[in-house]
């Protein structure tokens, strides 16, 4: 079974509807992270927690929100999703910062917002 | 403002040639520079890093270089494959909240 599982792993929706991606973990880790992907882009931070207590805006928060509800599991809002949103989402974790610090993606979702 | 400056954005190669993808940054707080490879349909995974008190990294046929001064670093991939194409993505992680900063990514196509 896969570490990191994403679900839905592709949708497409309405703009003004509500969207929850969410991700779970079986990998230990207490670092959770949302990422966007866009072509020519590159990969860029939503949110970030490095335990459930401790939630961090990326670079591009604004339009999402995000809840930890547990270690294992971290989901991502759209609360009134728009056109500009639609792109590849991607969970990732992580353990504490060490001298080693790799980071674990889950397989994606895809959101197509019409 | 992009932490992390990569290029090419594409690049293309025969069968055996030695692509060569380039990153920059200006933040000397970086402390860990990952590579990571994402073939279609697949999250991105990590392929080789390196930290900055050496200056180059080698696994199998993937090497790191890093030149602290310039505060740039690359990917050299030798003996190209066609199953090395995927898009690549260098990263530097900022010391203080562990984080990383990802380049824009370099699509590579390995022609057989």
């Amino acid at each position: 079974d896969a570490d990191v599982t994403q679900t839905p792993r592709n949708r497409i929706t309405k703009t003004g509807k509500r969207i929850m991606l969410e991700c779970s973990q079986t990998k230990g880790h207490d670092r959770m992270y949302w990422y966007r992907q866009d072509p020519g882009l590159g990969l860029r931070l939503i949110y970030y927690s490095f335990d459930v207590k401790d939630i961090n805006k990326g670079e591009i928060s604004d339009g999402y929100s995000v809840s930890r509800q547990a270690q294992a599991k971290f989901s991502l809002s759209l609360e009134s999703a728009i056109p500009n949103q639609t792109a590849l989402y991607f969970c990732a974790t992580s353990e504490t910062s060490g001298s080693r610090d790799t980071q674990y993606f889950g397989p994606g979702t895809r959101l197509t917002v019409l | 403002q992009q932490q992390v400056k990569q290029s090419p954005q594409s690049l293309i190669v025969q069968k055996g040639g030695i692509p060569i993808i380039n990153c920059a940054y200006e933040n000397t707080a970086f402390d860990y520079f990952p590579w990571y490879q994402q073939f279609p349909g697949k999250g991105p995974a990590l392929l080789i890093a390196i930290r900055p008190d050496v200056s180059e990294k080698k696994e199998g046929r993937f090497t790191i270089s890093f030149n602290k001064s310039a505060k740039q670093f690359s990917l050299h991939i030798m003996d190209s494959q066609p199953g090395d194409s995927a898009t690549y993505f260098c990263a530097a992680r900022g010391s203080t909240l562990g984080r990383l900063y990802f380049g824009r990514g370099t699509q590579l196509t390995v022609w057989p």
